[in-house]
């Protein structure tokens, strides 16, 4: 079955610092989608990055990279010289492509709250 | 302007009183959900639907029903609201008839059911 562990629930760091966000999923498909989604103390959520089972390069837009690794079934999210603004809860999302089971879930992690302290 | 529209924001009601949330989407976006988010809990998918006429259950479907009798329109409704059901409430859309597509969301309607 899907699953998707993200096991920080909170972390706290100063700003300018480098924090990682860690996600382990679980799927029995070989073909599947990752997701990151940010939400800010606003509440809206936020699309940030999404990464097929096939794609195993690392992506880095700005501060923000995500690394990808089968081996360890982990989808890690890394923000670079954290910025106060970076305070959100974070979450992983897992979508399995082939639908063996029949049905099409998208399961998301609990989330990961992140506060930067300036 | 793309977006995803829920209605209510915020409800206030009692045990038992039927209720529906309305979200509506005007990207021509397929594929449609229904989230509700509690703290320690994350988000849990309730029903979504892949096309007109399509739903599906999710993870935490019990209490809840769908319709998807329009692409742009899936009403989340509560027949019969519990306290259990109190929780902030997302409703998405993406691309495609397939999950696999970036969520769109909706701003949230906070249900509290006294």
């Amino acid at each position: 079955a899907q699953k998707v562990t993200q096991a920080q629930t909170e972390i706290s760091v100063v700003e300018k610092e480098d924090v990682t966000l860690d996600c382990v999923y679980e799927t029995r498909d070989t073909t599947y989608y990752l997701f990151w989604y940010k939400q800010p103390p606003s509440g809206e959520l936020v699309f940030l990055i999404r990464r097929n089972s096939f794609d195993e390069q690392n992506e880095i837009s700005g501060r923000y990279s995500w690394n990808f690794q089968k081996s360890t079934s982990s989808f890690n999210f890394t923000i670079t010289a954290s910025q106060v603004v970076d305070s959100a809860v974070y979450f992983c999302a897992l979508s399995e492509a082939i639908k063996a089971s029949g049905d099409d879930k998208i399961i998301f992690g609990k989330g990961t709250r992140l506060h930067i302290l300036p | 302007e793309a977006q995803v529209t829920q209605n209510p924001r915020y409800l206030i009601t009692v045990t038992g009183k039927k209720l529906t949330v309305t979200c509506s989407q005007n990207m021509n976006h397929e594929y449609m959900s229904w989230y509700r988010q509690d703290p320690g809990l994350g988000l849990r998918q309730i029903y979504y639907s892949m096309n007109v006429e399509v739903t599906d259950k999710g993870d935490v479907p019990e209490g809840y029903k769908v319709s998807r009798k329009e692409k742009r329109n899936f009403p989340l409704i509560l027949e019969s609201p519990s306290p259990n059901q109190t929780s902030l409430y997302f409703c998405a859309s993406s691309l495609g008839p397939y999950s696999n597509q970036p969520q769109h969301f909706g701003d949230g309607t906070r249900l509290s059911i006294l």
